[in-house]
């Protein structure tokens, strides 16, 4: 199964909102409802900050937010903050779990 | 806390075997499904296998289908990933990660670094 698509690389200011697009086909995120997101820092484990499209674990700021239309879905961060510049990804439950390639957000 | 880490990464030639290991602690372990995935250096995440919290099913990505075999001991709290006629494309970081929820891999451990090369 092919990777999501989503963009390389994306930056924003402090204080401004971002959107990470993670876009699929209709067989992976079009039919799930099993869309998660995860945040990289450098040499660093991944966490989970999103799941099922669009809820928080305990932890993690409101700041966050999934959601997803069609074949795909998104990540926002409202009011970036320094902490926020990491790598993010998408993946995707349809009988077999899928990643996105990854985002690099910089916060500038 | 929930935490587990990986071992047994190093470097191997190809066509040979690795296993992987991974103890957790701070959950019971044997209530979980458990994820391997991989991130091969300056790439994104790739999920290799997951096995459910039983063992009775077992997962592979294409790619590893007949090489790589997921197991577990739940009376040892360790997951394990032996991988057979390693390739240099199986030259990646090593993640276990523990299922959340339906089908969500919500802590993972620090990964241990693959390197298959002659």
């Amino acid at each position: 199964q092919s990777a999501l698509t989503q963009p390389r690389s994306l930056s924003g200011s402090p204080g401004q909102s971002v959107t990470i697009s993670c876009s699929g086909n209709n067989s992976d995120v079009g039919v799930s409802n099993y869309v998660s997101w995860y945040q990289q820092h450098p040499d660093k484990a991944p966490k989970l900050i999103i799941y099922d499209v669009d809820k928080r674990p305990s932890g993690v700021p409101d700041r966050f937010s999934g959601s997803k239309s069609g074949n795909t879905a998104s990540l926002t961060i409202t009011g970036l903050q320094s902490e926020d510049e990491a790598d993010y990804y998408c993946c995707s439950y349809a009988g077999t779990w899928v990643f996105g390639g990854g985002t690099t957000l910089t916060v500038l | 806390q929930v935490q587990l880490v990986e071992s047994g990464g190093g470097v191997v030639q190809p066509g040979r075997s690795l296993r992987l290991s991974c103890v957790v602690s701070g959950f019971t372990f044997g209530s979980y499904g458990m994820y391997w995935v991989r991130q091969s250096p300056g790439k994104g995440l790739e999920w290799v296998a997951f096995i459910s919290y039983d063992g009775s099913n077992k997962y592979y990505v294409d790619s590893v289908k007949g090489r790589f075999t997921i197991s577990r001991d739940n009376s040892k709290n360790t997951l394990y990933l032996q991988m057979d006629s390693l390739r240099a494309e199986d030259r990646a970081v090593y993640y276990c990660a523990r299922q959340g929820g339906w089908y969500v891999l919500d802590y993972w451990g620090r990964g241990t670094l693959v390197t298959v090369s002659s």
